[in-house]
């Protein structure tokens, strides 16, 4: 089956700086990456995903970059701010939605202080 | 639109003791799933379902897990009895053929 694996566990960041979170996968057949945040006492929240025809994505402060070859993806923070403060997932799956199960990195936790 | 709707918040129940967390997907959601992440370890999948069906539960542990979807509708996750080992947060979650998942706040359970 699929594994994800996840780094850093924790990262602490001053308030501006940038903060990436990488994860490696197994199974090339893999072709979804969502990103997946979670604030304290809520849960899981779709922030963006990519899927493996394209190898990055950008939506305001937050880029994804995927590397099928390596079986790599990355999520990108820029000028972070302290609202950026949870714990971040990755996830691969064969899909989106319906059968397709993700496969969860052990998330990483990333403080922004001001 | 309401989200994904779960309790309670929080349990902390004995060893042996019996306990039954309930999930409210979106209206209009075929596909609900359960999870559960273990501090500080990556959310694991437990089951899913299509309606009222189950459509793969290779993630449940054991036979202590008894899942059950009504009509379709809200589904609940009973433990039975209960572990040590089975404290974590439960996350239910729901979504559409084609899309994302939508996650619950989650159920924070406690074994003591």
């Amino acid at each position: 089956g699929e594994n994800v694996e996840q780094h850093p566990s924790t990262l602490s960041v001053q308030e501006g700086d940038s903060a990436v979170i990488k994860c490696t996968y197994s199974d090339s057949a893999s072709n979804y990456f969502p990103w997946y945040k979670q604030e304290l006492g809520k849960g899981p929240q779709l922030i963006i995903d990519i899927r493996s025809n394209v190898g990055e994505k950008k939506d305001q402060r937050i880029a994804v970059t995927l590397n099928k070859t390596a079986k790599h993806f990355s999520l990108h923070i820029t000028e972070t701010q302290p609202e950026d403060s949870a714990v971040y997932f990755c996830a691969a799956s064969k899909g989106a939605g319906g059968s397709y199960i993700p496969t969860f990195g052990r998330g990483t936790s990333l403080i922004v202080h001001p | 639109e309401a989200g994904v709707t779960q309790f309670p918040s929080h349990s902390v129940i004995e060893k042996g003791q019996t306990v039954t967390l309930r999930c409210d997907p979106i209206s209009g959601h075929d596909n609900l799933y359960w999870y559960r992440r273990v501090m500080g370890k990556e959310i694991k999948f437990l089951l899913h379902f299509v309606k009222e069906s189950k459509q793969d539960e290779s993630g449940m542990p054991n036979n202590r897990f008894l899942a059950e979807r009504t009509g379709g509708t809200y589904s609940t996750l009973k433990v039975q009895p209960a572990e040590l080992e089975d404290s974590g947060v439960y996350f239910c979650a729901s979504s559409q053929v084609g899309e994302g998942y939508t996650f619950g706040s989650g159920t924070r359970l406690t074994v003591v």
